[in-house]
Parts: structure tokens; C-alpha cells; sequence
């Protein structure tokens, strides 16, 4: 199946500090989408993108989708101890169906006060 | 309040015992889909359902059955469970908003499933 490339695996940060992760994926990308799950709940949608280039904030949080329709990057800004949690991305490339959805491995943030 | 109710939470089963984990939803959601989620490996999709009677592999559907009698019912069925089944199961739902595009997955909280 469809491998989305997500990196940092994990990320160790001091509060207050800014935080950046990306996905790579290895064909066109129509939708891209950031989750957060925190630990003993499903994952929670944070940003959509459905346009290459498309830059979209959601209070503290950015995420852009990629022009080459094949990355897409989160970006969190001074991070506070609740942004603990794994990040995952996740689209869905030109060729399949609406169904189906691909996610990456996930990024494991912990922020120390 | 809009919902997607897994049970059980959390299943300690044996090799060859079959088992079903129940996800429900009250939303009117047209698409349901499973997913587990294992160490590094992030979420990978086990099958899903576009709507009623319509069911699709995903990438992991091997071990697994569904099916989609009525709209806000999707149970996963594992007919002879093995070890390696073993991990945390998600429901998610979406509707279809407009030709290309669906709404956010809305997930359940998930089922841990230890098969011995």
C-alpha cells in the first residue's frame, strides 16, 4: 500500500519552543490531513488541506500542503505541555478511491515545562 | 452529542475464538472504516464501507471481516483470531460534503485487543 514517510519519529522540547514535522508521500496527494491523538483516545483532526500551496493556521498550529502535492508540514509555535501527544498525517493520493486514506507512523511530541 | 461508540474497550481473547468489535455511530454518516494502530507503525486501514452494503479492502484486510447491514453499524469480525492481531483498534466515520471530498473522520476511542 501507499507508504507516507513521516519524520521526526519523536521530538523532545522545552515549553515555549516552536515545532516542526513533515510528510512525504511517494505520488501526488489530492487531500492532506493532520490528526492528534492523545493517549488512551482516537485521534482528533486538526488542520484539512485540499489545494497545493494551500497554508492553513488553526490558532497556534500551521499546515501547508506541499506545491508538489507529494509533502505536506505542521508547524506548532510555542508549545505548551497539552501539545504532548503523537501526530500523525494522513491523505489520500489522486488515484484511489474516496474511501481510502493512508496514514504515516506518527510523531511522538513530548514538551518539558 | 455526536458519537462513535466502540465496544468493547478492551478484549483479552484466545487463538481461534471468533470475536466482534462493535462501532456504532449517530451522525448519518455514509462512510465507516477500521484501522489499527500497532508500535511505529502508525494507522493502517483494515477495510471500510462507503455506505450501506458496500465494503472495501484497505491495506490490512487479511484476519478480518466486516460488514454494513444498516448505516450507523460496522462491526469488525476476527473469525479465528492469532497473535498477531494483537493491537488497538479504531472506528472512524465521515460524511461525503460535496464530489471529491468528505468531512474529517470523527474516530471512536478505540479497542485494545490482546489475542494469547
Amino acid at each position: 500500500g501507499q507508504q507516507l514517510n513521516q519524520s521526526p519519529q519523536s521530538m523532545f522540547i522545552q515549553e515555549g519552543e516552536d515545532v516542526s514535522m513533515n510528510c512525504t508521500s511517494s505520488s501526488i496527494f489530492n487531500t492532506w490531513l493532520w490528526y492528534k491523538q492523545d493517549p488512551g483516545e482516537g485521534p482528533v483532526l486538526l488542520i484539512a488541506l485540499y489545494k497545493a500551496g494551500e497554508l492553513t493556521s488553526n490558532g497556534r498550529l500551521t499546515a501547508q500542503f506541499g506545491i508538489t502535492r507529494k509533502d505536506s508540514f505542521l508547524n506548532i509555535s510555542a508549545s505548551i505541555p497539552s501539545d504532548v501527544g503523537i501526530y500523525f498525517c494522513a491523505g489520500r493520493n489522486r488515484g484511489s478511491t474516496l474511501g481510502r486514506l493512508y496514514f504515516g507512523r506518527g510523531t511522538q511530541l513530548t514538551v518539558w515545562p | 452529542e455526536a458519537q462513535v461508540t466502540q465496544n468493547p474497550r478492551y478484549l483479552i481473547t484466545v487463538t481461534g475464538k471468533k470475536l466482534t468489535v462493535t462501532c456504532s455511530q449517530n451522525m448519518n454518516h455514509e462512510y465507516m472504516s477500521w484501522y489499527r494502530q500497532d508500535p511505529g507503525l502508525g494507522l493502517r486501514q483494515i477495510y471500510y464501507s462507503m455506505n450501506v452494503e458496500v465494503t472495501d479492502k484497505g491495506d490490512v484486510p487479511e484476519g478480518y471481516k466486516v460488514s454494513r447491514k444498516e448505516k450507523r453499524n460496522f462491526p469488525l469480525i476476527l473469525e479465528s483470531p492469532s497473535p498477531n492481531q494483537t493491537s488497538l483498534y479504531f472506528c472512524a466515520t465521515a460524511s461525503f460534503l460535496r464530489a471529491g471530498k468528505n468531512s474529517p473522520l470523527h474516530f471512536g476511542n478505540g479497542t485494545r485487543l490482546t489475542v494469547t
